[in-house]
């Protein structure tokens, strides 16, 4: 079962450019997360989607945007990388938003902003 | 104060041990815990729900303090394997409850 995928593993960018991370899942989910995790610190909401057709703003949304394409594939683009941007992302989705239900992710993109 | 404050350790320990760790939250109102199990460069994978009766699942047992505002980790007879960071999560109640993740505790169960 692949459950979370995410998509690239891997990313270096310079300054200014931008790119999508991709995120799908086939668990049939309908709510959706994107997080950034920097060392010394708990993983961060960027964005969420507690529905296909919806999305929200997290913790730390500045230099994001989000787009739930579907059920299954929520997208996250950076428009003008910065440094301060490089970290882990981490993708994960549950089967409602409410707080019960836990989140499952998926094995994460590591981006480097030089 | 921060959400969730959990002691990032490493907590270094013999295998076959009983290792415990605590998690304390800031928010009274909230209804979900659980406990993650992260690897080195790996995704959060869910070890356990922590329920307010406490729970165990095989060497785990997890404990919920409500009145004291914490939740615990148990590991019995440590294994090799077990070496991971254990996050600690939080639900605030609500309609569009997000998870609270703590920092981390680092184990290390050495031979």
């Amino acid at each position: 079962n692949a459950g979370v995928t995410q998509t690239p593993k891997f990313q270096v960018l310079k300054t200014g450019q931008s790119m999508t991370l991709q995120c799908a899942q086939d668990m049939n989910h309908n709510s959706m997360y994107w997080y950034r995790q920097d060392p010394g610190m708990g993983l961060r909401l960027i964005y969420y989607s507690a529905s296909e057709g919806t999305t929200d703003k997290g913790e730390v949304p500045n230099g994001y945007n989000v787009s739930r394409l579907n059920k299954r594939e929520f997208s996250l683009r950076l428009e003008s990388a910065a440094p301060s941007q490089t970290s882990v992302y981490f993708c994960a989705s549950s089967p409602v938003v409410t707080g019960n239900q836990p989140q499952h992710f998926g094995d994460g993109t590591r981006l480097s902003i030089l | 104060r921060k959400e969730v404050e959990q002691d990032p350790g490493p907590f270094n320990v013999p295998e076959g041990a009983t290792v415990a760790f605590n998690c304390t939250y800031s928010n009274s109102a909230s209804q979900s815990f659980f406990w993650y199990r992260q690897d080195c460069r790996k995704e959060p994978k869910l070890l356990m729900s922590v329920y307010s009766s406490g729970n165990e699942d095989g060497r785990f047992t997890a404990q919920l303090n409500r009145a004291s505002q914490y939740i615990s980790l148990l590991i019995r007879d440590s294994k090799l394997s077990d070496s991971a960071t254990y996050l600690c999560v939080v639900s605030p109640a609500g309609t569009a409850s997000k998870l609270t993740f703590g920092t981390g505790t680092r184990l290390q169960v050495t031979l």
